[in-house]
């Protein structure tokens, strides 16, 4: 059973701190994604990676970056929080063959509050 | 470009009544669809893909090409359906990689 953890369900941090989520998942999976999700929103898709070192930006990349160093791990770094970045973070991973065609496996989430 | 379209934010249904949540999407190529389902204070979960058209604790959805629709639905809503569904497209995105997009969501209260 494929497992995805989140470092935090909660975490609070004030207006310009440099805050960092922390993916990780046991499957062996190349993919993985940060997605953020807001009400009357969805999900939306923040950064991917499909291999250890590489990123690709998702649909609203800006104020965030990646982190890739290992396989299982992948990290989502927020430089300088603001208070429009408050939201619940999904972290999701999928083996490879074709990106995106095999079923995502979420973590638990993380609710970011930017005080 | 890849759309989801999910119309309804909430949809309330007593039970027992069939259940049927529109998903409308906007792609070029030959997608991939998915519906993903969250309960309440669970993690995100795949419920059912169109590639297997299979039926998942009673849910069907059928891709209909035509009317690029791709709705999900039940002949008889539980208590237990009550969650969150989003639908979701796999397509490819500008650069090669497939790419999935999620619609906003709707919320489907099963009222007992």
């Amino acid at each position: 059973d494929v497992k995805v953890t989140q470092s935090s369900r909660y975490l609070v941090k004030r207006t310009g701190e440099k805050v960092f989520l922390e993916c990780v998942q046991d499957m062996d999976h190349e993919n993985m994604f940060w997605y953020r999700q807001d009400p009357g929103l969805g999900l939306r898709l923040i950064y991917f990676s499909y291999d250890v070192k590489m990123k690709e930006k998702g649909d609203i990349p800006e104020g965030y970056s990646v982190s890739r160093e290992k396989k299982e791990r992948f990290s989502l770094i927020l430089e300088s929080a603001s208070t429009n970045q408050t939201s619940m973070y999904l972290c999701a991973s999928t083996s490879s063959g074709e990106l995106g065609t095999d079923t995502q496996y979420f973590g638990p989430g993380t609710r970011l509050t930017v005080l | 470009a890849q759309r989801v379209t999910q119309p309804e934010k909430l949809l309330s249904v007593f039970k027992g009544a069939p259940v049927e949540l529109k998903c409308n999407y906007s792609y070029s190529g030959s997608p991939e669809l998915f519906w993903y389902v969250q309960y309440s204070r669970q993690r995100l979960q795949l419920l059912l893909r169109h590639i297997s058209r299979e039926s998942i604790k009673g849910f069907t959805a059928d891709l209909n090409k035509g009317e690029t629709s791709f709705h999900l639905k039940k002949p008889f809503a539980q208590e237990e359906d009550s969650a969150m569904y989003y639908c979701a497209l796999s397509g490819s995105n500008s650069g090669g990689y497939q790419k999935v997009t999620f619609g906003t969501g709707t919320k489907l209260q099963v009222i007992p």
